[in-house]
């Protein structure tokens, strides 16, 4: 079965402090991972993904086979960070599978 | 930036109606997709479009779902005959390729209610 879990649905942390937003995932083939964010009232867009091993605004996701983990970190959350992060698999076919999100929230 | 758009932006409906919703994928894009997030639950994965036929298709999109790509720069996501639970949030997407990493670039949505 092809799922993505995404365990906190609610993350608040305060301005300056470490992010890190928890993805697993389950799949039997070679996984494509992605981090999608929703800023408020505007479009899913991408944020990064495992193939490209990039750094975008901070954040950072390494892939972790033997923990099937797909971990969102960045070292110092800024306010603007604050939206709500989805984590994506793309099981080898033209779709995407979703976790259920998770909300954070930087406080100032 | 070239975006994907949708219109409209929400749709109200009474149950067992039609509903068309519309997408303008980027112009260069090949692949197009329909996902839907009901209130509090995941994005999930609809229907995916090439070469104008059906490339995979989720267990909810049955046959009260239809897709169509009717001229060169729309595809329309149709339901036949709307149900309660068909309330959600539609969104499209479109990209240039399907291959490895490949981004999805999605529309604003539209958000159905069907009374």
């Amino acid at each position: 079965a092809q799922r993505v879990t995404q365990p906190e649905k609610l993350l608040s942390v305060f301005k300056g402090a470490p992010v890190e937003l928890k993805c697993n995932y389950s799949y039997s083939g070679s996984p494509e991972l992605f981090w999608y964010v929703q800023y408020s009232r505007q479009r899913l867009q991408l944020l990064l993904r495992h193939i490209s091993r990039e750094s975008i605004k901070g954040f950072t996701a390494d892939l972790n086979k033997g923990e099937t983990s797909f971990h969102l970190k960045k070292p110092f959350a800024q306010e603007e960070d604050s939206a709500m992060y989805y984590c994506a698999l793309n099981p080898g076919a033209q779709k995407l599978v979703f976790g259920q999100g998770t909300r954070l929230t930087i406080n100032p | 930036e070239p975006e994907v758009t949708q219109t409209p932006s929400h749709q109200v409906t009474q149950m067992g109606q039609e509903v068309i919703l519309r997408c303008v994928p980027i112009s260069n894009h090949l692949y197009f997709y329909w996902y839907r997030q009901i209130l509090g639950q995941k994005v999930e994965f609809l229907v995916s479009f090439y070469n104008n036929e059906i490339s995979e298709k989720s267990e909810i999109f049955d046959d009260q779902f239809s897709v169509e790509r009717p001229d060169g720069s729309n595809f329309t996501l149709k339901i036949r005959s709307t149900k309660l639970e068909d309330s959600a949030m539609y969104f499209c997407a479109s990209s240039s390729d399907r291959g490895p990493g490949n981004e999805q670039f999605f529309g604003p949505g539209t958000r159905l209610t069907v009374l």
